[in-house]
């Protein structure tokens, strides 16, 4: 059984366009995450959420918009993409806070913007 | 704000060699200390991890060391073989709150045959 699964797994698309890409975990913890990896393979965080609510948004442009309609769930939705949003988005979770112990990452989300 | 600085980028070593990756942080109020692999097209996975009252922690062929005075903390595998090829993160979270984990710059590890 996957842990934390994100769907799709590749996205090409022009830019101007709109994306969604869906995670969801089954391991019953209480935080899950956004990272982007770009292309020198730096994992930066993007958003935070603990049950459901947000906690960090760590300065991303208003087109990026987190949505968590559980706390098994965390969706992304990204407007009017642009050339530089091309990279790896992988969704995480873990039981508590960060400083209480392991990430699990899903298997990333590849999005190229043409 | 928060930063972690990893070194080096890049460590090319002998199979059965020993490779050593460092990490500085700048928040004292980190307090959890994960290192992750991630190779290539695969999702980063923990490794080992180490929290901030205790100075040194192994596991088989890993182990990593924390200074907490100086904020270095490192990645000793011995013995390498070639499947440790991989992209190794550290990272630091910081205390009671924190939900983000700030991960260094990754460092490519290459064993060779």
């Amino acid at each position: 059984d996957t842990a934390v699964s994100q769907t799709p797994k590749y996205l090409v698309t022009q830019m101007g366009n709109d994306k969604s890409i869906k995670c969801e975990q089954n391991l019953g913890h209480d935080t899950m995450y956004w990272y982007k990896q770009d292309s020198k393979k730096f994992l930066k965080i993007m958003f935070s959420y603990n049950n459901k609510e947000l906690i960090i948004n760590e300065t991303v442009p208003n087109r990026f918009s987190p949505k968590s309609p559980d706390k098994a769930h965390l969706n992304l939705h990204i407007n009017s993409l642009e050339l530089g949003d091309s990279a790896v988005y992988f969704c995480a979770s873990s039981q508590g806070p960060a400083n209480t112990g392991e990430l699990f990452f899903g298997e990333g989300s590849r999005l190229t913007v043409l | 704000g928060e930063n972690v600085e990893q070194h080096p980028s890049t460590l090319s070593v002998q199979e059965g060699d020993s490779a050593v990756i460092k990490c500085t942080y700048s928040d004292s109020a980190s307090n959890y200390f994960p290192w992750y692999k991630q190779e290539l097209g695969k999702r980063p996975q923990l490794i080992i991890d180490i929290r901030s009252n205790v100075g040194e922690k192994k596991d088989q062929r890993i182990a990593v060391t924390l200074n907490k005075t100086a904020k270095h903390f490192s990645l000793h595998i011995t013995e390498t073989q070639p499947e440790d090829s991989a992209v190794y993160f550290c990272a630091a979270s910081r205390g009671a709150g924190g939900f983000k984990t700030i991960f260094g710059a990754g460092t490519r590890l290459f064993v060779k045959a």
